[in-house]
């Protein structure tokens, strides 16, 4: 079983570009995030979707887009990257909001 | 705003001790707290799921209680191994169900052989 599959796991960036990251998952999952984990700081919540066609934004998401078309895919965009926004960031599914989240392996993006 | 706590930010044991993680949060009108192990380098990996109805879970050789009264989740390893070594992390979710997971910082685990 593929799981929560995020593309690519490592990445970097010069100050101003943009770039999306990738998030897909099988098991049909209503419930996608996007969290950024930062040494000090924890695991933060950046985006969620609770289905397709519907986001709304987490603790932190300045600087970051996203959009859901479909059930599987949950992408994370960067529209002007910054060196505040180097992080590994880690997209998580679950069948409902209550529900087991199920964690992608991580996405390490370092920004110059 | 709720905070999520845990402490110690490190323990290291020898292998076989029983040992218990301690997680607390500031709101105690939670709507469910998960487990997370995360080793180096990867996902977070999900250990058990309470729901504030609930009292503990159990699964192999751990057990999450949780006492909303207090506000404090513990996370139990009976017959600690090597391989339990990891970063254990407590997320809870607020009172509304809205699937907004609040992290604590995690405690780092060493099981010595």
């Amino acid at each position: 079983n593929a799981g929560v599959t995020q593309t690519p796991k490592f990445q970097v960036l010069k100050t101003g570009q943009s770039m999306t990251l990738q998030c897909a998952q099988d098991m049909n999952h209503e419930y996608m995030s996007w969290y950024r984990q930062d040494p000090g700081m924890g695991l933060r919540l950046i985006h969620y979707s609770v289905g397709a066609g519907i986001t709304d934004q987490g603790e932190v998401p300045n600087g970051y887009n996203v959009s859901r078309s479909t059930t599987e895919d949950f992408p994370l965009r960067l529209l002007s990257a910054a060196p505040s926004q180097t992080s590994v960031y880690f997209c998580a599914s679950s069948y409902s909001r209550a529900g087991e989240l199920f964690f992608g392996e991580g996405s390490r993006l370092t920004v110059l | 705003k709720q905070e999520v706590t845990q402490i110690p930010a490190a323990l290291s044991v020898p292998e076989g001790e029983n040992l218990v993680l301690n997680c607390s949060f500031t709101d105690s009108a939670i709507y469910n707290l998960q487990w997370f192990r995360q080793d180096p380098g990867k996902g977070l990996t999900s250990l058990l799921l309470i729901q504030s109805s609930q009292r503990e879970q159990t699964s192999g050789r751990l057990n999450a209680s949780l006492d909303k009264s207090s506000g404090r989740s513990t996370l139990y390893i009976a017959a600690s191994q090597p391989g339990d070594s990891a970063t254990y992390l407590c997320a809870s979710q607020g009172r509304v169900n809205t699937g907004k997971l609040i992290f604590g910082q995690g405690t780092t685990l060493q099981v010595k052989p």
